[in-house]
């Protein structure tokens, strides 16, 4: 059974451009979260996803980042005109349920030259 | 009060030493409670879940108490290896999981 799977795993992307990161869940598990850490820091939740639903995006920047988990295939963190400040590891978790426990994908890396 | 809270350490205990450390929640209807560790720059993993009735999994052990509103994660006989940040994980409500920011945890040779 594999895990939590989150490709690419590093990124570089220059100002401006934009940044796909992609999380495949792990198999039955159908709720998707997302963090971000920067350096040093803790991890910061972004936004809770079901299938074709966002249930909580209270931690999603209200610009330039959206997320999405269609009924086929991956999750998708969207990063749109990158800064030099969205630098940061980006894990993915799924459960089977919210009071489960959440295993966690390696992240990605991604550094905004 | 913070939603989850924890002392962010770090705790520098020597090879063999048993350390404890707590994390409280402000939530009293919060629901399922976990406890992970992360390596440096690596993916958080479940250390172990935590029950009602307590729960052991060999050197460590975790408490929940609900009165009080915090848990606890006991290692005893620690090891190098068991070096990392340990994150508390409360389930708040039906739609909200936190993370605590996490103890730094040292073992000194």
């Amino acid at each position: 059974n594999a895990g939590v799977m989150q490709n690419p795993r590093h990124l570089v992307r220059r100002r401006g451009q934009e940044a796909r990161l992609r999380c495949s869940p792990m198999k039955g598990h159908s709720h998707v979260y997302w963090y971000r850490q920067l350096p040093e820091e803790g991890l910061k939740f972004m936004v809770y996803l079901q299938k074709e639903n966002i249930i909580d995006e209270s931690g999603m920047p209200k610009e330039r980042f959206s997320a999405e988990f269609p009924k086929e295939g991956p999750s998708i963190l969207r990063i749109q005109q990158v800064v030099r400040g969205d630098s940061a590891a980006y894990f993915c978790a799924s459960s089977r349920d919210l009071s489960y426990e959440q295993y966690f994908g390696p992240g990605t890396r991604l550094t905004v030259t | 009060r913070k939603e989850v809270e924890q002392d962010p350490g770090p705790f520098n205990v020597p090879e063999g030493a048993t350390v404890a450390f707590n994390c409280t929640y402000s939530n009293s209807a919060s629901q399922s409670f976990f406890w992970y560790r992360q390596d440096c720059r690596k993916e958080p993993k479940l250390l172990m879940s935590v029950y009602s009735s307590g729960n052991e999994d060999g050197r460590f052990t975790a408490q929940l108490n609900r009165a009080s509103q915090y848990i606890s994660l006991l290692i005893r006989d620690s090891k190098l290896s068991d070096s990392a940040t340990y994150l508390c994980v409360v389930n708040i409500r039906d739609d909200k999981i936190i993370f605590g920011k996490g103890t730094r945890l040292h073992i000194l040779p």
